[in-house]
């Protein structure tokens, strides 16, 4: 099946940095979705992005389909921005996660 | 932002009662799914539903059930809770057609 690898597994920086996620994947996939879950569990859908890049203010990403990866950029974090991003993959309908970043963003 | 609800947010019970987590959404999607999450880690699929009256199991072996009587209405029962059943069940929906999961609040379920 498909595997889905996140990096890097934990990320803390300082508010105002710039950070860089990334997510593999091992076969060609029909769309890619990014995942914001919260320190309290909530996860926010943040782009569906099957190829090409999309900006949504501070946060934008990009898919490279042919190459199988897909890179989430923030700017400027803010303390707000901290918790576990995730990329998932389709496959028949159904989700497939990677192990997710955890990002934690120090004022 | 997405309209669908779990209750209890917050479960402690003891071993072997039965329970069952409640999910509702008010969007009219077809598809539902359950999900279980150990804190911080990937998400593992347990069930899902492609319209009702039809329930699925997903990768992760799971002992609990789930039914689909109504579009909007997804619950899971467990018939014997067990502290391996300490997790965060996560509920979510999509429509057909379209690629975009949203996902409930969570239960978060500890089992003494």
């Amino acid at each position: 099946g498909i595997q889905v690898e996140q990096s890097p597994p934990d990320l803390i920086l300082q508010e105002g940095a710039n950070s860089t996620l990334r997510c593999n994947f091992s076969d060609s996939v029909n769309n890619l979705q990014w995942f914001h879950q919260n320190p309290w569990g909530q996860l926010i859908n943040l782009f569906y992005i099957p190829s090409g890049t999309k900006q949504n203010g501070r946060l934008s990403a990009t898919t490279v389909a042919t190459e199988r990866y897909s890179l989430l950029y923030i700017s400027s974090s803010q303390t707000t921005d901290s918790g576990v991003y995730f990329c998932a993959v389709d496959s028949n309908y159904q989700l497939i996660w990677g192990a997710g970043t955890k990002l934690i963003i120090k004022p | 932002e997405a309209d669908i609800y779990q209750t209890p947010r917050y479960l402690v019970i003891g071993t072997g009662k039965k329970i069952t987590l409640e999910c509702s959404q008010t969007m009219g999607h077809d598809k539902m799914y359950w999900y279980q999450q150990d804190p911080g880690m990937e998400l593992h699929l347990i069930h899902y539903s492609y319209g009702v009256n039809s329930t699925e199991k997903g990768d992760l072996s799971s002992e609990s059930t789930v039914s689909r009587i109504r579009t909007e209405h997804f619950p899971l029962t467990l018939e014997s809770a067990r502290p391996s059943h300490t997790s965060q069940y996560l509920c979510a929906s999509r429509k057909t057609g379209t690629y975009e999961q949203y996902f409930g609040p969570g239960t978060r379920l500890t089992v003494t």
